[in-house]
Order: C-alpha cells, then sequence, then structure tokens
C-alpha cells in the first residue's frame, strides 16, 4: 500500500462549509497528487506537489487549494463545499528512484449535500 | 493537453476466454502507459505498465501493446477469470513522475 493513508474515509457535509482532506504518507516520496473519481470520467487530477510547497494544478482544480508544509502529509480543501464535488478522492504517490508508477490511498467519499 | 479515450466502456466475457480493451491518446509526448484495475470499493491496483521504447509486454495471463505511430495500446486478459470481474483504467503520462491522465474505464464481467 505504499504507506499511504488518507482521513477522514467517509464525510458527509452541507453545501458551503470547508472542507480538508488529509493524505498522509511514511515513506518520504516526492511526488503526490490528489484525484477525483466519478462514474464515466475516471479519475482526474485536481492538484500535485513535486515537494514541500511546491504544488501545481491539474486538470480540475476549480474549487480546490492544496497545501503541503511537510513531505508527508498533503491537504486538499474545499474552501465552499457544492454538491457538484460529491466525489471519492483518491491521493497518490510515486515512489520515485527510477519509476514513475502511481499507487493510490485507501479514498475518501465526500458527499456534500 | 493529453486525452486519453477508452474502449469499450462494459465487456461481457465468458470464463476462459480472451478480453481486449483498448485506448488511444492524443499527444506525441506521452511515453508511460500504466493500466490500473479497480475491485468495487477499493483503490486502483497497478496491474501492468508499458514505455513508449517497448512494443509489447506481458505478465502472466496479461499482456499490454503500444502502437506509438497509431497512438493507441491496449490490455489483453487471457483466459479469463470470475476474479478478473472489475473496472479497468489506462492512463498515459509523460514519464516524469508527472501528470497522469485516465480514460473513463471498462467494467468486465467474467461470466462463469
Amino acid at each position: 500500500d505504499a504507506g499511504i493513508t488518507q482521513s477522514p474515509r467517509h464525510k458527509v457535509t452541507e453545501t458551503g462549509t470547508p472542507v480538508t482532506l488529509r493524505c498522509h504518507q511514511t515513506e518520504n516520496h516526492r511526488y503526490m497528487y490528489w484525484y477525483r473519481q466519478d462514474p464515466g470520467h475516471g479519475l482526474r487530477l485536481i492538484h500535485y506537489s513535486y515537494g514541500v510547497k511546491d504544488t501545481d494544478k491539474g486538470e480540475v482544480s476549480d474549487g480546490y487549494s492544496v497545501s503541503r508544509s511537510k513531505t508527508e502529509d498533503f491537504l486538499l480543501t474545499l474552501e465552499s463545499a457544492t454538491s457538484s464535488q460529491t466525489s471519492v478522492y483518491f491521493c497518490a504517490i510515486t515512489t520515485g528512484q527510477g519509476t514513475d508508477t502511481q499507487y493510490f490511498g485507501p479514498g475518501t467519499r465526500l458527499t456534500v449535500l | 493537453g493529453e486525452n486519453v479515450e477508452q474502449h469499450p466502456s462494459t465487456l461481457s466475457v465468458q470464463e476462459g476466454d480472451s478480453a481486449v480493451i483498448k485506448c488511444t491518446y492524443s499527444d506525441s509526448a506521452s511515453n508511460y502507459f500504466p493500466w490500473y484495475k479497480q475491485e468495487l470499493g477499493k483503490r486502483p491496483q497497478l496491474i501492468i505498465d508499458i514505455r513508449s521504447n517497448v512494443g509489447e509486454k506481458k505478465d502472466q495471463r496479461i499482456a499490454v501493446t503500444l502502437n506509438k505511430t497509431a497512438k493507441h495500446f491496449s490490455l489483453h486478459i487471457t483466459e479469463t477469470q470470475p476474479e478478473d470481474s472489475a473496472v479497468y483504467f489506462c492512463a498515459a503520462g509523460d514519464g516524469y513522475g508527472n501528470k497522469l491522465v485516465f480514460g473513463a474505464g471498462t467494467i468486465l464481467r467474467v461470466k462463469s
């Protein structure tokens, strides 16, 4: 499992509230990613990070922000949740060392009412 | 940017038959093509990948082929078993551990 955990695993919230999802890894991997998964769309990249305080946008970044103040934690924040952000969110890492295989965390199911 | 299309969206096969899933990509700079399997309620798991300097790669009952000229790659599963039933995703990337673009997925059902 490449030492990846996500919290919370399930969350129900109301429209307009802020939400923060956490991805934690234990093996000092440099690259970390946030994806959302929706039926018919596969996995779509929200934001990614290539080091502490180094982040960049993916293809569906609107409405999301990220922070990475420590190597092991990558936080995804929905500043004001909307129903369109109801989804399953996966964090991923690459192990580096000449490989670019991405390994995924267990996922967080977010429901915005 | 890169765009990946995956077909078919659903595939039903009889146990023991072969299954083929095809993907096309748009960016000729892409050079890394992984395939993931996702069981219901679980995380995507890498099953095989291929890089653009290789035309085919096999791992037991699973194989991937790549045609760089046509910009398409395919997953082949032989002697399918019920436990192969899952959603399969293809992806394309630039090979630098950066962004992957995923296809929309194929639901594979293996009937026993």
